[in-house]
Formats: structure tokens, C-alpha cells, sequence
């Protein structure tokens, strides 16, 4: 069965610090993997596309890793800040244009 | 690139009665996707669009859901007789269609429904 399983379900750290949020999928065939951030009431916002032969790729103080062996994705967050406190939500495409989500990291940042 | 946006933002409504949400995505861009969203949980996939073409429809969607998108531009999603578990937020996305299938969706900020 595909699925995208998300940990932990939510974190919470203090400005200025670093987090790893985890994402492991059993997808099959895996073609790309994408980070979104979700702001409370708000529609998720893309953050970064990964391919199967990418394994870095970063966007500004985010930072996304891909295993495909493992079939493990990481996003790192450098120096938090609070705006940073959103959901972040993992995605893999089934198909064409099916898309498995996770249930996304709740991450609180407090001052 | 004015975005995805979407009407209503928000909509309070009795159980049994018919809404209507509308959802206009970027104006290039081909693919037309409809979710819904509970509290803690991920968008659930609904329909999905090709131009004006629906081409695949969730089986968790019961008749009382139709969605349509004329002309392959904007697109509608009507849920009739309202239930209680229909309160959700209902998210809408676009994307273009690319061989390598890495096109990023792009959310709307979702039609939040309540059901009284």
C-alpha cells in the first residue's frame, strides 16, 4: 500500500534553534518527493521538489534530504524563527497526478 | 502569477442545505485538483481535472459531490444535502503537466465549511 508516515507529529523548540523533521514513504515507482509548509489556515506552500537522484537540496534556511534506498526524506531547519511555526507536510506522487500525503510535523517555535 | 484563489473563504451553512464553492487557478496551468482537509490531517484527495476533462474521482466521494470546471479554467465544486462530516476545509490546487511529473501544485487558501 502507498504511504507517506510523517514524524514526530509535532515539535517544539526555541527561536534560533535547529529541527529535523522525518519523512519515510513506500511508494512505488517513486519519481519525486516534495515539502510543504502550511500555515494555519492557510494552503500549503511548496518548498522544495526532490528527484530520485537528488540527495541535498535547499531552499533559503530550509534543507531536504532524499535516501531512495532507504526511501527516508529529512527537511532540517537552520536557525528557527517564528514564522517558521506551521505544518510541514511530506508528498510523494502515485501515478500521474495521484498524490500521497503525510499527516504533517506541527512545529511550534517559541520565543 | 496572481495565485490559486478561492471563494468563499469561509461558509456556515444548516445540515440539508446545497453549497458551492469556486476555485480559479493560475491561468496557464492545466491541472486542476480538489482536496479536502480535516484538523491534523493531510489534504484528501476529492477529483482531479485536465483542462476541462475530470478525469479521476475519489470512491470516498458519495453523489452528493460534483465538481466541474467548463471551458478548462475555473471550477466548482457543489456538495448537496450537507452532513455534519462535510464540515473540512476544502483546498483546491493547479499545476501544469510536464513529462518529468515535477511540476509543483499550488494551493489555494481553502473554503473552510461548517455544518450546523
Amino acid at each position: 500500500k502507498n504511504q507517506v508516515e510523517q514524524s514526530p507529529q509535532s515539535l517544539i523548540i526555541l527561536e534560533g534553534k535547529n529541527c529535523t523533521l522525518q519523512c519515510n514513504y513506500t511508494v512505488s515507482p517513486f519519481s519525486n518527493l516534495r515539502w510543504y509548509k502550511q500555515d494555519t489556515g492557510r494552503g500549503p506552500v511548496s518548498l522544495t521538489i526532490m528527484t530520485f537522484s537528488e540527495n541535498t537540496k535547499s531552499n533559503g534556511r530550509y534543507t531536504a534530504t532524499l535516501d531512495a534506498d532507504t526511501k527516508q526524506s529529512s527537511l532540517h531547519i537552520t536557525a528557527s524563527q517564528l514564522s517558521d511555526s506551521a505544518s510541514y507536510i511530506c508528498v510523494v506522487p502515485s501515478g500521474t497526478y495521484k498524490y500521497i500525503f503525510g499527516t504533517g510535523t506541527r512545529l511550534k517555535v517559541l520565543a | 502569477d496572481t495565485g490559486v484563489s478561492q471563494d468563499p473563504r469561509h461558509k456556515i451553512t444548516k445540515r440539508g442545505q446545497n453549497v458551492t464553492f469556486r476555485c480559479d487557478p493560475i491561468s496557464e496551468h492545466n491541472r486542476l485538483y480538489w482536496y479536502r482537509q480535516t484538523l491534523g490531517q493531510g489534504p484528501e484527495f476529492l477529483t482531479y481535472f485536465q483542462n476541462e476533462a475530470q478525469l479521476e474521482k475519489s470512491r470516498l466521494l458519495s453523489d452528493r459531490f460534483s465538481a466541474e470546471r467548463p471551458k478548462g479554467s475555473f471550477s466548482t465544486l457543489e456538495i448537496q444535502r450537507t452532513e455534519q462530516g462535510d464540515s473540512a476545509m476544502y483546498l483546491c490546487a493547479s499545476s501544469l503537466s510536464s513529462g518529468l511529473g515535477n511540476q509543483p501544485q499550488h494551493f489555494g487558501d481553502g473554503t473552510r465549511l461548517s455544518i450546523l
